[in-house]
C-alpha cells in the first residue's frame, strides 16, 4: 500500500542553524500539507501546497518557512534559522483530491539545542 | 471561530469492552468533513474512520463507529471489542474549508486498553 515517506526521522540542530525536512507524497495525490505537534500538544496545521504555490498558511508559517516541490516526487520544508520553541514533531499529509482523507508520513522529530 | 474539542484527556477500557470518545466542534459552515485519527506510540497517524457531514448516515469501519449528532455538533468515536492494539492517542480532526481545507485537530484523549 502506497504510503507518505519522511526523512530523516530525528533530526538535532543549533538554534539559528537553517533545517530541510523532507517528505515524499503518494505518488498520485495533488494536495500536500505540513503540520506540527509540539510534545504534549495538539497537531497545528502549518501550511498547504497545491498545483505548485502555497493554497494556505497558519499564522505559525511567518517567514522563517518555506516550502518547495523541487521535483515530482519530493515536498520539503524548510526553516531558515530555527529557534528553540521550533522544537516539535513535524508530520508531511497528502491528499488524492479534496476534501478526503489526507495520509500522513511518520514524521521528522526536530530538537533545537 | 472554527474549533475542535475533545473533553477526555484520557480514558481506559478493558479488553473486549466498548468504550466511546467524545467529540464537539464548531462551525458555521453547512458543509465540512469529521476524522478520527489514532496515533500509537510510534507516533504515526493513521485516520481511523470520516464522516461527511451532508451524510445522515453514521460511518462504520470494521469495530470502529461514530455517531454524528449536527445539531448538536458531536461526533463521538466508538470502539467496540477493544483490543490492545487501540491503545494510542486519538484526535478527533475536522475539515471546514472545503476541498483545500487544512485538518483542525482537537487535543486528544489518551486511550489505554487493559488486559
Amino acid at each position: 500500500e502506497p504510503e507518505v515517506t519522511q526523512t530523516p526521522s530525528h533530526q538535532v540542530t543549533q538554534m539559528g542553524q537553517e533545517v530541510i525536512l523532507r517528505c515524499v507524497p503518494i505518488s498520485n495525490h495533488l494536495y500536500f500539507y505540513w503540520y506540527r505537534q509540539i510534545l504534549g500538544q495538539k497537531v497545528e496545521f502549518l501550511v498547504s501546497f497545491y498545483n505548485n504555490e502555497i493554497s494556505e498558511k497558519s499564522e505559525i508559517f511567518d517567514d522563517q518557512f518555506s516550502v518547495e516541490r523541487p521535483d515530482g516526487s519530493n515536498f520539503t520544508l524548510k526553516i531558515r534559522s530555527t529557534k528553540l520553541e521550533d522544537s516539535a514533531m513535524y508530520f508531511c499529509a497528502s491528499m488524492l483530491e479534496g476534501p478526503y482523507e489526507q495520509y500522513f508520513g511518520p514524521g521528522t522529530r526536530l530538537t533545537v539545542t | 471561530a472554527q474549533t475542535v474539542t475533545q473533553s477526555q484527556p484520557e480514558m481506559s477500557v478493558q479488553e473486549a469492552e466498548t468504550v466511546t470518545l467524545s467529540c464537539t466542534y464548531d462551525t458555521s459552515e453547512s458543509n465540512y468533513y469529521l476524522f478520527w485519527y489514532k496515533q500509537p506510540p510510534s507516533r504515526q497517524m493513521i485516520l481511523v474512520i470520516r464522516q461527511e457531514a451532508y451524510k445522515q448516515q453514521n460511518a462504520t469501519e470494521n469495530r470502529f463507529s461514530v455517531n454524528f449528532q449536527k445539531a448538536a455538533k458531536s461526533f463521538s468515536l466508538k470502539i467496540s471489542d477493544s483490543q490492545l492494539g487501540d491503545t494510542a492517542m486519538y484526535f478527533c480532526a475536522a475539515n471546514y474549508g472545503g476541498s483545500q481545507g487544512n485538518l483542525i485537530f482537537g487535543k486528544g484523549t489518551k486511550l489505554s486498553v487493559k488486559p
